[in-house]
């Protein structure tokens, strides 16, 4: 099993529509919870960075962390057709600042006009 | 641009040849990261360096695989006797600790391998 499950879909949505995206996790050390954008041959950029449990919020994208049920969620309001990408979560542990990312496997998302 | 460079973009190569990559962090990172990523799949680990030292290796790094960080700022990636599994995108990234967001790790474009 996997550290990090994430659905692969594809997921494809009208433009306008709210986004989820999520990802479980098995590994309880898990501390820093990331959300990485990456489109078609291209190199993953950081959406979002989250510590430990809790909410944040970034123009149209909300990150939430759940570590009691080890369940991570990104939520894109208002889609619009460049957010279509590969939506990839990350996480490390706590403890040391610096480590590697431990990816899920990246769910594709389409926004039709 | 002051982003994280690697070069080539692309390689393609015949079984059993070696390969290098390079990859240029950040000026001033003094973390350097290599994943690797399959279709399909989310990166994976490779190693890591802080400076010139490297700290940590995955076991998917073979006795094939080599890097180095000679002088704390490129790092190149070497596969040796490449193998037709070897193909996938190489990616780098690097981090400069101490920032609000701690050692958030910036990735390069990545460079493409084709092994025939």
């Amino acid at each position: 099993q996997k550290e990090v499950e994430q659905d692969p879909g594809p997921l494809s949505v009208p433009e306008g529509a709210i986004v989820s995206l999520n990802c479980t996790y098995s590994n309880s050390a898990f501390q820093y919870f990331m959300w990485y954008r990456q489109y078609s041959r291209k190199g993953p950029e950081l959406l979002m960075y989250t510590y430990s449990s809790g909410n944040k919020e970034d123009g149209r994208f909300t990150a939430q962390v759940d570590k009691s049920s080890k369940y991570i969620s990104l939520f894109i309001r208002d889609s619009q057709p460049s957010d279509s990408a590969t939506y990839l979560c990350a996480m490390k542990p706590g403890g040391t600042s610096y480590g590697k990312l431990t990816f899920g496997q990246g769910t594709i998302l389409t926004v039709h006009p | 641009d002051t982003g994280v460079s690697q070069d080539p973009r692309h390689k393609i190569t015949k079984r059993g040849q070696n390969v290098t990559f390079r990859c240029d962090p950040i000026s001033e990172h003094n973390r350097l990261y290599w994943y690797r990523q399959t279709l399909g799949q989310g990166p994976e680990f490779l190693t890591y360096f802080q400076n010139e030292a490297q700290l940590e290796k995955s076991r998917l790094l073979s006795d094939r695989f080599s890097a180095e960080r000679p002088k704390g700022s490129f790092s190149t990636l070497e596969i040796q006797r490449t193998e037709q599994g070897d193909s996938a995108m190489y990616l780098c990234a690097s981090s400069l600790p101490g920032q609000a967001t701690s050692d958030t790790q910036y990735f390069g474009p990545g460079t493409r391998l084709t092994v025939l």
